[in-house]
């Protein structure tokens, strides 16, 4: 199946400063990418869909502002959390739908290995 | 709207017992439903994916089933190994196909 990497697994920041997280589909290009948060024992929440291209469509509920989304190739999307909170350490997991895939359907997606943000 | 639950939450079993996790979702249009397993701090690992046409998927002691009509889709787990401890969610397509709408998950524990 097709790939995909996350950068960094781990980060632990101050609060009030600004983290970065990739996500790259590494033997495919993803014209959609998805972000997901999930917090201890919880399952996973969409919180935004990211277009190759085009701004980043926002789930109800999920700041814009906070929560920068850039998704300028097909290979990389990328997840900003601006002026971290204690409240913002979560998991955070990428998905990636291969539009060439057509075993699973055309919405398969896959899943990248998480970042673990802990914000102090 | 799109709703999936999963019974049970938790579930702990002896080892080389056969066990079965249920996965409930509220609209039966469904393209595909897809089962994942998670270990603790890991990301998703993709166990099976059944198609709306497919009744089951099999892989190794893992087995599938669906049935669209009634909003259900079990997955059997043969012969358990500790291993096999992890938190095991189900997931469907939202309205928009692009969305996958995760299940709660079940914890599973199996026992040496």
């Amino acid at each position: 199946g097709a790939v995909v990497s996350q950068h960094p697994s781990w980060v632990i920041c101050k609060s009030g400063t600004s983290v970065k997280i990739e996500c790259r589909s590494l033997d495919f290009q993803a014209t959609t990418m998805f972000w997901y948060r999930q917090f201890p024992k919880q399952s996973l929440m969409l919180m935004a869909t990211s277009n190759e291209g085009s701004k980043a469509t926002y789930e109800q509920g999920v700041e814009k502002d906070k929560f920068l989304i850039n998704h300028a190739s097909l290979t990389l999307s990328t997840l900003t959390v601006t002026s971290a909170h204690p409240e913002d350490s979560s998991f955070y997991i990428c998905s990636a739908r291969d539009p060439l895939t057509t075993s699973g359907g055309a919405n398969e997606q896959f899943f990248g290995p998480g970042t673990r943000l802990t914000v102090l | 709207k799109q709703e999936v639950t999963q019974i049970p939450a938790a579930l702990s079993v002896p080892e080389g017992e056969n066990l079965v996790l249920n996965c409930s979702f509220t609209d039966s249009a469904i393209y595909n439903l897809q089962w994942f397993r998670q270990d603790p701090g890991k990301g998703l690992t993709s166990l099976l994916l059944i198609q709306s046409s497919q009744r089951e998927q099999t892989s190794g002691r893992l087995n599938a089933s669906l049935d669209k009509s009634s909003g259900r889709s079990t997955l059997y787990i043969a012969a358990s190994q500790p291993g096999d401890s992890a938190t095991y969610l189900c997931a469907v397509p939202g309205a928009s196909y692009d969305k996958v709408i995760f299940g709660p998950g079940t914890s599973l524990s199996v026992i040496p």
